[in-house]
């Protein structure tokens, strides 16, 4: 891996307030986004997925947007919550025919400010 | 139970010892990965299996690097000769064959001295 790695980008935001995680993915050919949210010493959880063929998707106070121009991928988390604190990874389906063999990010921390 | 499960959670070895890590997916689900995890960074993609058969094992580092899935539930993955750079957490997920989501296990914690 790469050790730029070792230093995740975080975000630090108020309880309460919107955040905004963003992701810039690799493979124009992807079919298939997801975000995973990991806490310490924990898999990665699932949140929410987007395909190609959609550019926005809501959860529950969770939104995917997908910009295909660009190649980003933006998670947005509604009133965040401490709960919310974590790693969020998103990550792409390159191999695309339904293998859903992911390929993740490096990764945001998230902090949440009571 | 209902989630993958994964055993042990804890391994310490030293280098050059022989391990195997266990995935027990939730059932019925059809595609099971193995992923590994360093410190920091995202989870890498190591191999998945439809069913009993290695559908893709392109992300295996090298020879000393297997995995099965006998009967097309429980899988191993089998470390020969570890190194030190083996350590790393190892991460199985299954999916059914209807969506993408993969389900995650907690991971076992692989440390080689």
């Amino acid at each position: 891996g790469e050790s730029v790695g070792l230093h995740l980008p975080t975000l630090s935001v108020q309880e309460g307030d919107n955040s905004i995680i963003n992701c810039a993915y690799s493979n124009s050919a992807s079919d298939y986004f997801i975000w995973y949210k990991q806490e310490s010493g924990k898999g990665p959880q699932f949140i929410i997925d987007i395909r190609s063929n959609m550019d926005k998707r809501q959860g529950q106070r969770v939104t995917v947007l997908l910009n295909k121009t660009v190649k980003h991928l933006s998670l947005q988390i509604a009133a965040t919550q401490p709960g919310d604190s974590a790693v969020y990874f998103c990550a792409e389906n390159i191999r695309g025919a339904g293998s859903y063999q992911l390929t993740f990010g490096k990764g945001t921390k998230l902090s949440v400010i009571p | 139970g209902a989630g993958v499960s994964q055993t042990p959670s804890n391994k310490v070895t030293e280098k050059g010892k022989y391990v195997e890590l266990r995935c027990d997916p939730i059932s019925g689900h059809t595609a099971l990965y193995w992923y590994r995890q360093s410190l920091g960074q995202g989870p890498e993609f190591l191999i998945y299996f439809q069913g009993t058969g290695a559908a893709d094992d392109s992300g295996l580092p090298n020879d000393r690097f297997f995995a099965v899935r006998p009967e097309g539930s429980v899988s191993t993955l089998k470390i020969q000769r570890t190194e030190r750079g083996d350590s790393a957490v190892y991460l199985c997920a299954s999916r059914t064959g209807v969506t993408g989501e993969l389900f995650f296990g907690e991971g076992s914690r692989l440390t080689v001295l």
